[in-house]
């Protein structure tokens, strides 16, 4: 089975501060995503990736950084953590672009 | 106007029923369409794939509607365990432009 892993499932971070949102696959899949999920908002993308190195902005990315050093892991970064950006952060990678298979999320608040 | 919009429910039926839920999308060049099952606090998973032709899981059935896009779901003879919200995505012509729905909550009761 596809193994989504994340390394917290819940934050709380104060405004300002920089926060870093870790993600882990152990399947080799070449695409990683980063997702928020607000309610009646549903999944709105942050950041995707397709490779090492590679990274293009989703529909939301202002706020946002993200970084893949290595194949397994996608960082979600946020500069200067504000209270607009408390959420669940989900992650997901895929082989193919529709059977994505997502982490268990991390609920961040910002205070 | 959302690219992809549900009703958020709440889908409130009792074991054994039958519900049916839709899900309309505003990009004509979307190509592929999906469910996804997601439980309280848990992630969404992949649910089954809605093809042309429409598709059937047990007692889930898939349907596509490209002319008045929308796609919708069937549960036959509910469960406790479909207690779930159900979301829908979208995919457009290039495979990486993915849109899911806010999702439709439902819930079963015995």
């Amino acid at each position: 089975d596809v193994k989504v892993t994340q390394s917290s499932r819940y934050l709380v971070k104060r405004t300002g501060e920089k926060v870093f949102l870790e993600c882990v696959q152990d399947m080799d899949h070449e695409n990683m995503f980063w997702y928020r999920q607000d309610p009646g908002l549903g999944l709105r993308l942050i950041y995707f990736s397709y490779d090492v190195k590679m990274k293009e902005k989703g529909d939301i990315p202002e706020g946002y950084s993200v970084s893949r050093e290595k194949k397994e892991r996608f960082s979600l970064i946020l500069e200067s953590a504000s209270t607009n950006q408390t959420s669940m952060y989900l992650c997901a990678s895929s082989l193919k672009a529709y059977e994505q298979f997502f982490g268990p999320g991390t609920r961040l608040t910002v205070l | 106007r959302k690219e992809v919009e549900q009703d958020p429910g709440p889908f409130n039926v009792p074991e054994g029923a039958t519900v049916a839920f839709n899900c309309t999308y505003s990009n004509s060049a979307s190509q592929s369409f999906f469910w996804y099952r997601q439980d309280c606090r848990k992630e969404p998973k992949l649910l089954m794939s809605v093809y042309s032709s429409g598709n059937e899981d047990g007692r889930f059935t898939a349907q596509l509607n490209r002319a008045s896009q929308y796609i919708s779901l069937l549960i036959r003879d509910s469960k406790l365990s479909d207690s779930a919200t159900y979301l829908c995505v979208v995919i457009a012509y290039n495979n990486n432009d993915m849109r899911f729905g806010a999702g439709t909550r439902l819930t079963v009761k015995p």
